[in-house]
Formats: structure tokens, sequence, C-alpha cells
């Protein structure tokens, strides 16, 4: 069954609004999720690294004041996509592990859509 | 920094023919650890195998094995007799070890189409 669990798996909003998506790690503790991104037929690349208790660490080209991460506690990451822009409809997946010796565990996805 | 390199964008079978997936990786650090994923139509990314640097065994999961030379930076993935099932976009990726493990620079991906 899944250990990282996504939500939500799609999502339609109007230019302007924002959007949350939620990362879960199930059965495990998480102090680092990863969040990242997938445009249409192409490859996933690292958006953040989200730091459970302090700030995410952003990749270059990321606009931080976008796209906003939380993670609270040690099962749950958010990312919210504000004052979304067509531009930013995407794929979005997060991953996880316990620890560094496990295996990297990845959410469904988020497909966004900003019309 | 790190590079993975997928040649092959798409490769096309017929069920039950053996086809081996291509992957050569760029890094400086002496440590790392490499992985398969298969991504289906649905979108959800699928773990099929971690590997460390240190440990160049070749490894066989029923139809699928993999090779790693070091020697040649590449970690090649085959699967044995397709089957349709086995559509799906595979990712190489390459990480590196300790903390910063889910940190993975992924390829481009080869899109794999089995026929039956």
């Amino acid at each position: 069954g899944a250990v990282v669990s996504q939500h939500p798996s799609r999502v339609i909003c109007k230019s302007g609004t924002s959007v949350k998506i939620e990362c879960r790690s199930l059965d495990f503790q998480a102090t680092t999720m990863f969040w990242y991104r997938q445009f249409p037929k192409q490859s996933l690349m690292l958006m953040a690294t989200s730091n459970e208790g302090s700030k995410a660490t952003y990749e270059q080209g990321v606009e931080k004041d976008k796209f906003l991460i939380n993670h609270a506690s040690l099962t749950l990451s958010t990312l919210t996509v504000t004052s979304a822009h067509p531009e930013d409809s995407s794929f979005y997946i997060c991953s996880a592990s316990g620890d560094y010796n496990s295996p990297l565990h990845f959410g469904n996805g988020t497909r966004l859509t900003v019309t | 920094a790190q590079k993975v390199t997928q040649a092959q964008t798409e490769i096309s079978v017929v069920e039950k023919e053996d086809v081996t997936l291509d992957c050569v990786y760029e890094t400086r650090d002496t440590t790392y650890y490499l992985f398969w994923y298969k991504q289906p139509p649905s979108g959800e990314l699928v773990f099929l195998i971690r590997r460390n640097s240190f440990d160049e065994q070749n490894e066989i999961s029923g139809r699928y094995s993999w090779n790693f030379q070091k020697s040649t930076s590449s970690f090649n993935f085959t699967i044995t007799a397709s089957q349709v099932v086995d559509s799906a976009v595979y990712f190489c990726a390459l990480s590196e070890m300790g903390t910063n493990a889910g940190k993975s620079t992924f390829g481009d991906g080869t899109t794999l189409t089995v026929k039956p």
C-alpha cells in the first residue's frame, strides 16, 4: 500500500486563486520531504526540500513567495501555489523517506490545472 | 553538478521481446545512489530499485535486471519477456548519500511501449 499520500490528486482552479497540496507520510516519520514538478512529457525537477520545523530550501529559480512550503509535523508537508496562473499548471509530486537508508517513496502526484 | 542521461526517448517492442533501457550518469561524488522508477499513464511514480555506488553487483528481480558498471558510469535496466503492462515512462535518477539522499536528479525518461 501507499506509504506517502498526496491530496488532492487533481485540482482545477481559476487564475489568481491559491491551491494547497498535502503530502503525508503514512507509516513513518519524515523530517525531510521533497517537492518536485513535472511538465507534460518532461522529467521531474526538484523544487524544494521541506524541513520539519524550519524553512524550506528552494532550488534555484523557484519562487519562494509563490510556492509556499510548510512542514509543521513529521508526517505532513504542504505546498501552496499562491496566485496561480495558467503557467503553473503542472504535475506536482512529493517524496519522503524515513531516513536516508530507506528507499524514497513518492506520492501519487497532484495534477494542477489553472484556467 | 549531477547529470543523468537517458538517450532513448522512446522504445517500442512487441510483447515477449527483451528490452534494455540505458542510463548514463555524471557526478563528482564518490558515493551516491542510483534509482530506477516507473511512471505508468496514471502518473504515480513507482520505485523499482536503489543501488549504492559501492555495490556493483548486478541485480535480478523477476523479469527485471539491472547492470551497474561504475567504469562506464552506466546503470542499465533490462526487462525480459516484456508485457503490455510494462508500458510506461521509466526514469533513472541519481542522488547523494546521507541527508540529501532525497534530492534526486532525474533523467528525461524513456517511454516504453509494449505492443501485443
